[in-house]
Order: structure tokens, then C-alpha cells, then sequence
């Protein structure tokens, strides 16, 4: 029972390498999520995807696309890599969008960018 | 600024105790409050949660308080067990489905 499963689980970049995080789910959500989490801060929202085939922009996109490739599927990409993209990165489901319908987590990705 | 937040970075508890964590938010829209425990190296993993238009849930050991006048909401756990010891994110839904984080509490449980 894997539920959400993200690689790698760490990686290192030079500044302007790319890179893409990737993000599956065996639970059958319709919604999925990436997050960041920085030192001493929430998790902070960077895309998310209602239902296959969206995607809608969170609080803090700049510097990321992203790619719903099918319902399982979500896909996270940094084109240009920034020292100030160094964090965790965690990709989360749902059922739905709602606070009845809880999140489930990945273990994370810890990215590094030198 | 922030919406959410938890202006404890850590707190320390007996085994057996009560563990009290707090939470304050600004917007009084926010429809759904929700607790999440976080173990190092791992996701968040959702706790409970509480609806807007309720003033209290209970979920075995784990019970969340909402005063709403207050824009408050605790975290209570009674009692404390070693396994606790983790990182306690409040969250809280807007009005678009998604989900504002506080900073976390570390919650450590003393044997």
C-alpha cells in the first residue's frame, strides 16, 4: 500500500541545471499537490491539480511548471535551478479539494542547489 | 503576512501529561482547520480536523478545540505518549480549497 510515492528522495543541483521531481499516487485522488517546505516556515503551495488534465498555480509557481500526466501523475519541474529553490519538496493528494477529504503525503524530495 | 500561525517553535511534556497545542488565524472565511503530525524524514500525515461551524472534535486521544471568536484552535492530546514526540502543523482551508500551513510545533514528550 504505497500511497504517495516521490523521486528521488534527494538530489543536488548546480545553479541553472533542471530538474524534474517526479510524484505518483495508487490511491486513485482526483486532486494532487506540490509543495515546499523552508526552515522555520508552513508548507507553502507551488501548483496543484484539481483533476487530470488542470493545473492551477499556488502561492509561490515562480520558477516551476508542472505537468498532470494522467490521474496518478504528477510531475514537478525547476527549468533553471536556484540557490533559493534549495528545500524540501512534498507532493500530496486528495480525493478532493476539501477539508473533509484530508491530504496524503510523500516522504518528500530534499533538493539541494549549489 | 501570516495566516496562520503557531507562535510556540517547540514544547516540552511529561509522558502521561496533557499536550496542549495552539494555533491563531486572520480570516474568518477559512471553512476547515486541520492538524497534521510530522515525524523527521517523513510527510506530514493528517491527525484531525474540524469544521468551521463546530466548536469541538474528538478522535480518541486527540481532540481540537475552534473558538471563533478568538480565531483560535488547540490541539489537545491527553495523555501524552512517547510516540507523539513530532512536529505539529496547523492548517487551515480557504475559500479556493487550498490549504494555508503554520510554521509547526515541536512537540517533544519526556519520558
Amino acid at each position: 500500500n504505497a500511497g504517495v510515492t516521490q523521486t528521488p528522495k534527494f538530489q543536488v543541483l548546480k545553479t541553472g541545471q533542471s530538474m524534474t521531481l517526479q510524484c505518483a499516487q495508487d490511491m486513485n485522488h482526483n486532486s494532487m499537490y506540490w509543495y515546499r517546505q523552508d526552515p522555520g516556515m508552513g508548507l507553502r503551495l507551488i501548483y496543484y491539480s484539481a483533476s487530470e488534465g488542470t493545473t492551477d498555480k499556488g502561492e509561490v509557481p515562480n520558477g516551476y511548471n508542472v505537468s498532470r500526466l494522467n490521474k496518478r501523475e504528477f510531475s514537478l519541474r525547476l527549468e533553471s535551478a536556484a540557490p533559493s529553490q534549495t528545500s524540501v519538496y512534498f507532493c500530496a493528494s486528495s480525493e478532493q479539494g476539501s477539508g473533509n477529504q484530508p491530504q496524503h503525503f510523500g516522504d518528500g524530495t530534499r533538493l539541494s542547489i549549489l | 503576512d501570516q495566516q496562520v500561525k503557531q507562535n510556540s517553535p517547540s514544547l516540552s511534556v511529561q509522558e502521561g501529561r496533557i499536550s496542549i497545542l495552539n494555533c491563531d488565524y486572520t480570516n474568518s472565511m477559512f471553512d476547515y482547520f486541520l492538524w497534521y503530525k510530522k515525524y523527521p524524514a517523513e510527510g506530514p500525515t493528517f491527525l484531525i480536523s474540524i469544521s468551521s461551524i463546530k466548536d469541538k472534535n474528538e478522535d480518541g486521544r486527540f481532540t481540537v478545540f475552534l473558538n471563533k471568536s478568538a480565531k483560535h484552535l488547540s490541539l489537545h492530546i491527553v495523555p501524552s505518549q512517547p510516540g507523539d514526540s513530532a512536529v505539529y502543523f496547523c492548517a487551515a482551508e480557504d475559500s479556493n480549497y487550498q490549504l494555508i500551513w503554520g510554521a509547526g510545533t515541536k512537540l517533544i514528550i519526556k519520558p
